[in-house]
């Protein structure tokens, strides 16, 4: 149990386009799923946090117009890198909460998003 | 949230235990003690947490000290699919306190 994907995997596009990424929850609902975003050789920084049918809370330094997120069911949150540029080039992750006793967040594979 | 202190680095031979440390000296009593790991170009994965009691499950083994200043993770038959970086992570218990924020873990390098 407590699986989380995401799609695509990878994605390469050109400057100025914008790319939507999918995180879904497989076998549990998640009122609250979070978008991390890693650069290489860093650690993971946490981008927003993500509550089914309410705005998303964006960490300071992350601009809300340019990562847009949705949650729109509680199974399914997208995040949308709006007119991308290269410096936009990440490894995006997402998670989900799953109740385990304690609240316990459970990570997506990845998306590896590089843009030309 | 409390800070953590890994190592940057260690080694284990193949079919060893694997013991990792983590120091979170400012922990408070409502903080649990949270184990990812991250394999390359892959997304964290959820190991063990715990808040004051030892824990085991099917991967590892969590032992808290009795002032919950330090704990170890246990990995008792480390194998090369184990070599990853894993971090330690200090979250509070509280309703609406699930960020979680990562350090720049310890990178296990398992050895044949």
């Amino acid at each position: 149990g407590a699986v989380v994907s995401q799609h695509p995997s990878w994605v390469i596009c050109k400057s100025g386009t914008s790319v939507k990424i999918e995180c879904r929850s497989l076998d549990f609902q998640a009122t609250t799923m979070f978008w991390y975003r890693q650069f290489p050789k860093q650690s993971l920084m946490l981008m927003a946090t993500s509550n089914e049918g309410s705005k998303a809370t964006y960490e300071q330094g992350v601009e809300k117009d340019k990562f847009l997120i949705n949650h729109a069911s509680l199974t399914l949150s997208t995040l949308t890198v709006t007119s991308a540029h290269p410096e936009d080039s990440s490894f995006y992750i997402c998670s989900a909460m799953y109740q385990q006793g304690q609240e316990t967040q459970y990570f997506g594979p990845g998306t590896r998003l590089l843009v030309l | 949230d409390a800070k953590t202190t890994q190592p940057p680095s260690m080694d284990c031979a193949e079919g060893r235990a694997a013991n990792l440390p983590c120091n979170h000296s400012t922990i408070s009593g409502n903080e649990y003690v949270y184990w990812y790991r991250q394999i390359h170009s892959q997304g964290p994965q959820y190991i063990i947490h715990g808040l004051k009691n030892n824990e085991t499950n099917e991967m590892a083994s969590l032992i808290i000290t009795e002032d919950r200043k330090s704990s170890t993770l246990i990995l008792p038959h480390a194998t090369l699919r184990d070599t990853a970086v894993y971090y330690c992570i200090v979250r509070n218990s509280g309703a609406g306190s699930y960020q979680l924020t990562f350090g720049k873990g310890t990178k296990l390098s398992v050895i044949p």
